[in-house]
């Protein structure tokens, strides 16, 4: 696989119930950024995330990191049909370029 | 909330054409970038600018790409003569300090290239 898979690929849930949404990555890292992306729009930073940190929030938002797995997620609790979109990490290491990953396509129905 | 401002939103071009994508970063950031996203794919870094030169860049950013910072505010990606492969979204992003430090990268809502 390659750095930064997003799994699932695609989740559809109701308006209410939680999301969650998975990143791997292959090598070490210094950081781990969260995006979202509207369809057709630009990339809206959510939360970072640092390799000595295990867990952060912000509002809704979840995020862990296991750097012993190589992966993090992003939990999304009480979601809303707003948060409809696709959402990517993207990692740094020792570089001034972040790696993405493939995303999940989150489609949250009223 | 600061913003990083891309122009145009979207722009047509004829293959072989030079195309200047412009970008306004957020005003206190050093670092900037490039990034692309082809239609239904990864976002994959082209190029990351600081203190006035190119700091690092993916084997993307071939001789065909140029990032220039013009005056103060701005900074600009130009393809030189544009493919059919150069169709993309793309990108500008800036931070406070660099990606490796663990900066927040800030992304524009991108510049549509459609190279017919």
């Amino acid at each position: 696989s390659q750095q930064g898979e997003e799994d699932p690929q695609a989740l559809s849930i109701q308006e209410g119930e939680n999301a969650t949404m998975n990143c791997s990555y292959k090598t070490s890292i210094n950081n781990l950024q969260w995006y979202r992306q509207n369809s057709g729009r630009g990339l809206v930073h959510l939360i970072l995330i640092r390799s000595n940190e295990r867990e952060k929030h912000s509002g809704r938002l979840r995020v862990t990191l296991d750097t012993s797995k190589k992966s993090s997620s992003l939990l999304i609790t009480a979601s809303r049909a707003a948060d409809t979109a696709s959402y990517f990490c993207a990692t740094g290491y020792n570089t001034d370029k972040l790696i993405f990953g493939t995303g999940t396509r989150l489609q949250v129905f009223p | 909330e600061p913003e990083v401002t891309q122009t145009p939103s979207h722009q047509v071009t004829q293959m072989g054409q030079e195309v200047i994508l412009r970008c306004v970063p957020i005003s206190n950031h050093l670092y900037f970038y490039w990034y692309r996203q082809i239609l239904g794919q990864k976002v994959e870094f082209l190029v990351s600018f600081y203190n006035n030169e190119i700091s690092e860049k993916s084997e993307i950013f071939d001789d065909q790409f140029s990032v220039e910072r013009p005056d103060g505010s701005n900074f600009t990606l130009k393809i030189r003569s544009t493919k059919l492969e150069d169709s993309a979204m793309y990108f500008c992003a800036s931070s406070g300090g660099g990606a490796n430090s663990g900066n927040t990268i800030y992304f524009g809502e991108g510049s549509w290239l459609t190279v017919v």
